[in-house]
């Protein structure tokens, strides 16, 4: 099955700085991922699409400024939190879809953010 | 988003049970269902997916679609304490987004 490689596992920044995570598809071209936010005992919240080549689309209430998403290639999307607080503390996950028979999202190993 | 609710738990049972979750979905529009487990600190892992009315076996795991009463479940038949984890109920929506429920905790007492 895919495989879906994210990095780094965990990080920890100071507040007002910006942080990249890489999200990686190692078995198959992916078009379009999927990045996710989830806080502490709460369900994944989609943030937005990331698009191969053009922009990404982002669910209402996120701001795309501070979250911007980079898809350069058909196997690598990025996400840098910008001045990042401590309130965007919170597990940050990939996902990409695998369409055949059916669609399955494989997801990520995660991203532990936590700002200080 | 699309509206995926679930029970928060958590749900408790003897090992050896059967653990029943539940899941209601708000959107007709949706395709298909997905059971995802996840453990604390870890990504969800797919369990089983369901997208036809009636029930979909699976080894321990029985996925059951109602698609009439917007409704999905999950059992698990002769739990283990190794099935203790949250467990994410996913819709799929116009082929090509995901959304959650806020999950179920289950606790599978040895």
């Amino acid at each position: 099955g895919a495989v879906v490689s994210q990095h780094p596992s965990r990080v920890i920044c100071k507040s007002g700085t910006s942080v990249k995570i890489e999200c990686r598809s190692l078995d198959f071209q992916a078009t379009t991922m999927f990045w996710y936010r989830q806080f502490p005992k709460q369900s994944l919240m989609l943030m937005a699409t990331s698009n191969e080549g053009s922009k990404a689309t982002y669910e209402q209430g996120v701001e795309k400024d501070k979250f911007l998403i980079n898809h350069a290639s058909l196997t690598l999307s990025t996400l840098t939190v910008t001045s990042a607080h401590p309130e965007d503390s919170s597990f940050y996950i990939c996902s990409v879809f695998l369409v055949g028979e059916y669609t399955e999202a494989f997801f990520g190993q995660g991203t532990r953010l936590t700002v200080v | 988003q699309k509206e995926v609710e679930q029970n928060s738990g958590p749900l408790s049972v003897p090992e050896g049970a059967i653990a029943s979750l539940n899941c209601t979905y708000s959107d007709r529009g949706s395709q298909s269902f997905f059971w995802y487990r996840q453990y604390s600190g870890k990504s969800p892992e797919l369990i089983m997916f369901i997208y036809s009315n009636g029930d979909k076996e699976d080894g321990r795991f029985t996925a059951q679609l109602n698609k009439a009463s917007q409704y999905v479940s999950l059992l698990i038949r002769d739990s283990q304490p190794s099935d203790s984890a949250t467990y994410l109920c996913a819709g799929l929506y116009n082929f090509n987004k995901f959304y959650f429920g806020s999950g179920t905790k289950l606790n599978v007492k040895p």
